[in-house]
């Protein structure tokens, strides 16, 4: 199975800085059709996840332009350029491109 | 407006089964690939399963700790996703989440984890 490790797990963020969480894949995540099907997800205590970013840099309709994703291959990362206090939560990457899927253990990011 | 509505949750002893079911609106069930996704109390996120659209063969994929024991299946005509939960261990116990996986129709792709029901809590204590 393909393992994802986020860092840090912990992330206590100023209102208004930026926030940066990394996550490593223990293979390749370039799907043998060219694409890589890695995705973050957002979850907010109380609710169930929610797609920010899909095949690394996609930002999926209605999700704010302050989140970014970049990365390739094994290593990416999730970026919020001024964090909002709604985006308290956790973060978790995920990838799709093969079985199982997997996910990171989450980050959660909270306001200092 | 998209809805997943998970049901049939509930408290179950240990070797028991269950079956829960997710139900969908606001978009073209029959073409989705979906998938389980499971979070045990205060854990992360657990991928359980997959099953394609009847149109792409309809065939399912499982996780390792459930495999030959879970069996989900799709009732394109209800709108319905089932999940049939057997020989249930107590490390079964989670919230189960139904949600859209990624998939290619003749309009392009559709990236998953789009769609998420509220969940079904699945307890297994005896």
């Amino acid at each position: 199975d393909i393992v994802m490790t986020q860092t840090p797990l912990s992330s206590p963020v100023t209102l208004g800085q930026p926030a940066s969480i990394s996550c490593r894949s223990s293979q390749s995540l370039v799907h043998r059709d060219g694409n890589t099907y890695f995705s973050w997800l957002q979850q907010r205590p109380g609710h169930p996840p929610r797609l920010l970013i899909y095949k690394i840099s996609n930002r999926f309709s209605g999700v704010p332009d302050r989140f970014s994703g970049s990365g390739a291959g094994t290593d990416f990362t999730l970026q919020i350029s001024r964090v909002e206090a709604e985006d308290v939560g956790v973060y978790y990457c995920m990838q799709s491109t093969q079985f199982p899927w997997t996910f990171g253990q989450g980050t959660k990011v909270e306001i200092k | 407006e998209v809805q997943l509505v998970e049901s049939g949750g509930g408290l179950v002893k240990p070797g028991g089964s269950l079956r829960v079911s997710c139900t969908a609106s606001g978009f073209t069930f029959s073409k989705a690939w979906m998938s389980w996704v499971r979070q045990a109390p205060g854990k992360g996120l657990e991928w359980v399963g997959r099953i394609k659209s009847k149109s792409d063969g309809g065939t399912t994929d499982y996780a390792a700790p459930v495999k030959g024991r879970f069996i989900t299946s799709r009732d394109d005509s209800k709108n319905t996703l089932y999940l049939q939960m057997n020989s249930l261990k107590t490390e079964d116990t989670a919230i189960y989440y139904c949600t859209t996986d990624d998939y290619y129709d003749s309009s392009g792709y559709h990236p998953g984890w789009v769609y998420w029901g509220q969940g079904t809590l699945v307890t297994v204590s005896s």
